[in-house]
């Protein structure tokens, strides 16, 4: 079983929606978790960390659900901008390896 | 600007020939990794270094041998033995403590002659 793993999509959806991604862990130890952004032939740029309470910055929400053992990335009033991969990211809890989804495809559609 | 910088931005390699990826980190982090992606791939581990003179095998370090001289510094050779080597290569950093994620160098696309 993949230690992280994320539907591939392809979302979707047209500028202005609200899409939400899911990516579930395996391993219960997991400490820290993370959300990327990767555009295309790019390299992954760190677009949130998550927390246990949930956290927002601006029009992206991130949820964390220990108990089921998934996060969540929310994103608000999509905008063209949006259109990327999006990487969910887990590690351990010695901090010292981290695990990757393969990523959710999002294309925001005028 | 602190950050990581990796060069060249594009290698060729050819048949039989060893090439070495550099990766330089001014960031001060401790940790240092290096990930292979394949087009629509995800990323996959090959090596990572939690200090100074010391790495340890991703899951797929066959093939690849790294260095850990300068905490600053940690290479990556792609040998002969590797087949398919043609891929995106990604170097990353982080502190090395909890909580505190990966920054990512800006890749090293190599490619077969």
């Amino acid at each position: 079983r993949k230690e992280v793993e994320q539907d591939p999509g392809p979302f979707n959806v047209p500028e202005g929606a609200t899409v939400a991604f899911n990516c579930t862990y395996s391993n219960s130890a997991s400490q820290s978790f993370f959300w990327y952004r990767q555009d295309c032939r790019k390299e992954p740029k760190l677009l949130m960390s998550v927390y246990s309470s949930g956290n927002e910055d601006g029009r992206f929400t991130a949820q964390l659900n220990r108990a089921s053992q998934y996060i969540s990335l929310l994103i608000r009033d999509s905008k063209l901008s949006d259109s990327a991969t999006y990487l969910c990211v887990v590690n351990m809890r010695n901090g010292n390896q981290f695990y990757f989804g393969t990523g959710t495809s999002l294309t925001v559609i005028p | 600007d602190g950050g990581i910088t990796q060069s060249p931005k594009y290698l060729f390699r050819k048949e039989g020939q060893n090439v070495t990826l550099s990766c330089e980190q001014n960031l001060n982090h401790d940790a240092m990794y290096w990930y292979r992606q394949d087009p629509g791939q995800g990323l996959r581990l090959i090596y990572y270094s939690q200090i100074v003179n010391d790495f340890q095998k991703g899951d797929i370090a066959e093939g690849y041998s790294v260095s850990r001289e300068k905490k600053e510094s940690f290479p990556l050779t792609v040998t002969s033995a590797q087949k398919n080597p043609t891929a995106f290569y990604l170097c990353a950093s982080s502190p090395g403590t909890e909580y505190q994620p990966q920054h990512f160098g800006d890749g090293t696309r190599l490619s077969i002659l």
